[in-house]
């Protein structure tokens, strides 16, 4: 039971254009959500995060959308760069555990 | 201020070995997970912990044991290692439930 989707394994944008990553998620328990960015050969590292009672949170380039009646939230970066390309995920949690849940990830690609 | 060490980066393990995991995090970090990743999905949680002394199973957590008997350490240990444990580990440590910074991962293969 895949409880957070990414359904786009992989997305290639143009440096200079807007990458748009999409995540969906089933538990309308989840209230705070996150985004990783990982590098090859290296551990995630945090990007950007949203809580459930916002539907929008930015932060340089990158901008993160929440729709809680679509159970949908989207990544965007503009504008993409080369050394943006990596895997993103996205990630969910509820109030009452101390677990996040993980999706599948996709992989982005910047091309100069 | 290192952060999350992982120790080692790679291993190859026969099937039937042990090995133990070594994840060390120096910022005091209550929380402390490991996670696995395999190819083409996202992390799951094998084991986390909410202090010393205190280990908690995730959603994978067969085939590994864990304990925490201090704040700095969280060691993974496999027993009698199989293929299917063959993945890419990370842990991770946070001061609140909400976030992680992971380490760099240790790459096990298992043969």
């Amino acid at each position: 039971d895949q409880q957070v989707k990414q359904n786009s394994p992989s997305l290639s944008v143009q440096e200079g254009r807007i990458s748009i990553l999409n995540c969906d998620y089933t538990n309308s328990m989840f209230d705070y959500f996150l985004w990783y960015k990982k590098y090859p050969a290296e551990g995630p590292t945090f990007l950007i995060s949203i809580s459930s009672i916002k539907d929008k949170n930015e932060d340089g380039r990158f901008t993160v959308f929440l729709n809680k009646s679509a159970k949908h939230l989207s990544l965007h970066i503009v504008p993409s760069q080369p050394g943006d390309s990596a895997v993103y995920f996205c990630a969910a949690s509820d109030g009452a555990t101390n677990k996040l849940i993980f999706g599948t990830g996709t992989l982005l690609a910047v091309q100069p | 201020n290192a952060g999350v060490t992982q120790t080692p980066k790679f291993r190859i393990l026969k099937i039937g070995q042990s090995m133990t995991l070594q994840c060390t995090q120096d910022m005091n970090h209550n929380y402390m997970y490991w996670y696995r990743q395999d190819p083409g999905m996202g992390l799951k949680l094998i084991y986390y912990s909410v202090g010393a002394g205190i280990t908690d199973k995730g959603e994978v957590p067969n085939g590994y044991n864990v304990s925490r008997s201090t704040t700095e350490d969280f060691p993974l240990r496999l027993e009698l290692a199989a293929p299917s444990q063959t993945s890419v580990y990370f842990c991770a440590s946070s001061s609140q439930y909400r976030d992680r910074l992971f380490g760099q991962g240790t790459r096990l293969t298992v043969v």
